[in-house]
């Protein structure tokens, strides 16, 4: 089963700011198959980015993702208020799913 | 437009059983398969498992095999999440999302909260 560590845990930043959040995976993941999704408190998570680096229905430009082989990185260009949140990157591979342990994008 | 509707919050003694579902609606329900995320309370995602409904193949992350049971019922275009025997530990906020063609969770469910307390 491939695991995901992110990093950081917690970024502190201010709205207007950009941020990099890291996906690391313990084997090679195809990047057709690495998503990056979003969590507000009290929402379900929103798909933001899929095949590494395709954004989602709706989703702003500021999101956007690169990554291959076992790093990848989610990049806000610039912070909105509502980007404020959690983000979990998820990956498939060999039937099974994963997701990271998420990292929170706070405000400083 | 795209739904997935989920069933309403359960409040479960130990060892009771539990059937949540989650209905789809605005598009083929047969054409995409439909996972099952957990969620403990101040915790990360966890996938759980995941049913075609066009023949109700199912896979099951390796953590939850054997502990519940994943159907559906494609006439009704809905799918379930099912446990015999619920532990304090299945306390938790249940997901259910659809599965897109590069193997992300195109839309979700507002989730079904469970609380599991003798």
């Amino acid at each position: 089963e491939i695991v995901l560590t992110q990093s950081p845990g917690t970024l502190s930043l201010s709205p207007g700011e950009r941020a990099a959040l890291s996906c690391r995976a313990s084997q090679t993941v195809s990047s057709s198959y690495l998503a990056w999704y979003q969590q507000k408190p009290g929402q379900a998570p929103r798909l933001l980015i899929y095949g590494a680096s395709r954004r989602a229905t709706g989703i702003p430009d500021r999101f956007s993702g690169s990554g291959s082989g076992t790093d990848f990185t989610l990049t806000i260009s610039r912070l909105e208020p509502e980007d404020f949140a959690v983000y979990y990157c998820q990956q498939y591979a060999g039937s099974l799913f994963t997701f990271g342990p998420g990292a929170r994008v706070e405000i400083k | 437009e795209v739904q997935l509707e989920q069933s309403g919050a359960e409040v479960k003694k130990p060892g009771e059983s539990l059937k949540m579902s989650c209905k789809g609606s605005g598009y083929s329900f047969t054409s995409n398969w439909i996972a099952w995320v957990r969620q403990k309370p101040g915790e990360g995602l966890e996938w759980m498992g995941i049913i075609y409904p066009g023949d109700s193949d199912t896979r099951y992350s390796p953590s939850f095999q054997g502990l519940v049971t994943i159907s559906v019922d494609k006439s009704i275009n809905t799918a379930y999440l099912q446990w015999s025997r619920l532990k304090a530990s299945d306390t938790a906020m249940y997901y259910c999302a659809r599965h897109g063609s590069s193997h992300e969770f195109d839309h979700w469910g507002q989730g079904t909260l469970v609380t599991v307390s003798s």
